[in-house]
């Protein structure tokens, strides 16, 4: 109940395209979903984040769509650059009064092509 | 307003040896977790601190433990180093129930 489902594993999208990764949870406690983008050799970097009360965030280039019901969300990449290219995690965890602990996907190689 | 940072960047280490790794947290931010990011995978929680306490531990045995100072920086120390504890060993740090940002991490590698 705890796992977060990512998908798919690995995705190559050609320049100015749109990229889209799928999460899928079971714990229905699970209160706030960020994403994280991570290149080689670094830590993952907060791109954006969603709480289930709202269906849509929209940061630039970014959207997180979340679907409560099914218990999944995705995020969209528009216009796709060379530099997007990296390793996107999703991620959810439970927010209380003792902290969070986060639940990665296990992650998705993006590559876009020039 | 400085970031998370973590030291050593790399570390070499044996089987059976200790390890202490070190992280500094966001100017501003009180709780420090960390993580354990096993290569090709998503990172692992491990445990947080809030406040100098454990505040939460994931599924890793004792002889992963931690500390958290008044200055809210942090220590990991594994014990009994086995061959699996190779990985990429993350410190993000925060503000109680807020997002968490991540340092650049400890690359540790057991032979």
């Amino acid at each position: 109940q705890q796992q977060v489902k990512q998908s798919p594993q690995s995705l190559i999208v050609q320049k100015g395209g749109i990229s889209i990764i799928n999460c899928a949870y079971e714990n229905t406690a699970f209160d706030y979903f960020p994403w994280y983008q991570q290149f080689p050799g670094k830590g993952p970097a907060l791109l954006i984040a969603i709480r289930p009360d709202v269906s849509e965030k929209k940061e630039g280039r970014f959207t997180i769509s979340f679907n409560k019901s099914a218990k999944q969300f995705s995020l969209h990449i528009m216009d796709s650059q060379p530099g997007d290219s990296a390793t996107y995690f999703c991620a959810a965890s439970v927010r209380g009064n003792y902290g969070q602990n986060f639940v990665f996907g296990p992650g998705t190689r993006l590559s876009v092509l020039p | 307003e400085t970031g998370v940072t973590q030291s050593p960047t790399h570390l070499i280490k044996t089987r059976g040896q200790q390890v202490t790794l070190r992280c500094s947290s966001q100017s501003g931010h009180n709780t420090v977790s960390w993580y354990q990011q096993a290569l090709g995978q998503g990172p692992q929680f491990i445990f947080q601190y809030y406040r100098e306490e454990e505040n939460g531990r994931g599924n890793f045995p004792p002889r992963f433990s931690g500390l958290q100072f008044p200055n809210y920086s942090s220590e990991l120390n594994v014990n009994a180093l086995e061959l699996d504890d190779s990985a990429l060993y993350l410190c993000a740090s925060s503000l109680l129930t807020e997002a968490q940002y991540f340092g650049p991490g400890t690359r540790l590698l057991v032979l």
